[in-house]
C-alpha cells in the first residue's frame, strides 16, 4: 500500500455541486498539506496542518475548506466547484524530524464542468 | 522578483550529456531546499536535499548558492530514463514547501 493515499484519482463534478477529496497516510507524520497543480503555475499551498487540533490557510484557500479527523487523515471540501477549480490535487506530508522533503500522494484530477 | 524562478525548458539533450538546472530564489531565510523529479501526471518525487555543502547521489549533483540565492542540479551521462520535470522546493515561513514550476528534461536518442 501508497505511503499516502488519496481518493478518488479522478472526478467530474458539476459547477455548484459540493465534493471532498480525501487523504490518508500510514507514515505517521503529524504534518500534512494539500497543494494543487495547474500548468505553468506550479504547486500552490491550499491549506495545511501542523498536527490535528491546528488548521492553517495556504496562499489559495478561497473556495477550500479542510478536516484534519485524525493523525492520518486529512480531507480537502470544495464547497460549491466552480470551472476555474479543475486541477490536479496533491496531499503531502511531511516530519521535521526526518527533514523537511514531503511525500506526496498520487494526485487526483478533478474536472468541473 | 519572484519567490521562485524555473526556467521552464524544455531541455533537449542527447542520451550521454551532462546537464544542469537553476533555480532561483527570493526568500534569504529560507533554510531547507529540495529538488523533486515529476513524471507526466504523477505526483513529484523527492529527489535529494540540497546541502549547503553540495552533495552528490550517483550521476545527481546538487549544490546551493546562499550568496546569489540559487541551488542548481547537475546530471551526468543522461538517461533516457531521466526525462521528466524537476522542481525545486525550498522551505519558507513557517517551514512550508515553496516549489518552482519546473523544469522540463527530455533525453533523446
Amino acid at each position: 500500500d501508497a505511503d499516502v493515499t488519496q481518493t478518488p484519482r479522478n472526478r467530474i463534478t458539476k459547477t455548484g455541486k459540493r465534493i471532498m477529496l480525501e487523504c490518508s497516510q500510514t507514515k505517521g507524520h503529524d504534518r500534512m498539506y494539500w497543494y494543487r497543480q495547474d500548468p505553468g503555475l506550479g504547486l500552490r499551498l491550499i491549506y495545511y496542518s501542523f498536527d490535528v487540533k491546528d488548521i492553517n490557510k495556504g496562499e489559495i484557500s478561497d473556495g477550500y475548506s479542510v478536516s484534519r479527523q485524525a493523525q492520518a487523515k486529512f480531507s480537502l471540501s470544495l464547497e460549491s466547484a466552480i470551472p476555474n477549480q479543475t486541477a490536479l490535487y496533491f496531499c503531502a506530508t511531511s516530519d521535521p524530524r526526518f527533514g523537511y522533503g514531503y511525500t506526496f500522494g498520487s494526485g487526483t484530477r478533478l474536472t468541473v464542468v | 522578483r519572484k519567490e521562485v524562478e524555473q526556467d521552464p525548458g524544455p531541455f533537449n539533450v542527447p542520451e550521454g550529456a551532462t546537464v544542469a538546472f537553476n533555480c532561483t530564489y527570493s526568500n534569504s531565510a529560507s533554510q531547507s531546499f529540495f529538488w523533486y523529479r515529476q513524471d507526466c501526471r504523477k505526483e513529484p518525487k523527492l529527489l535529494m536535499s540540497v546541502y549547503s555543502s553540495g552533495n552528490e547521489d550517483g550521476r545527481f549533483t546538487a549544490q546551493l548558492n546562499r550568496a546569489s540565492q540559487y541551488i542548481s542540479l547537475l546530471i551526468r551521462d543522461s538517461k533516457l530514463s531521466d526525462s521528466a520535470t524537476y522542481l525545486c522546493g525550498f522551505t519558507g515561513g513557517g517551514n512550508k514547501l515553496t516549489f518552482g514550476t519546473g523544469t522540463q528534461l527530455k533525453v533523446e536518442l
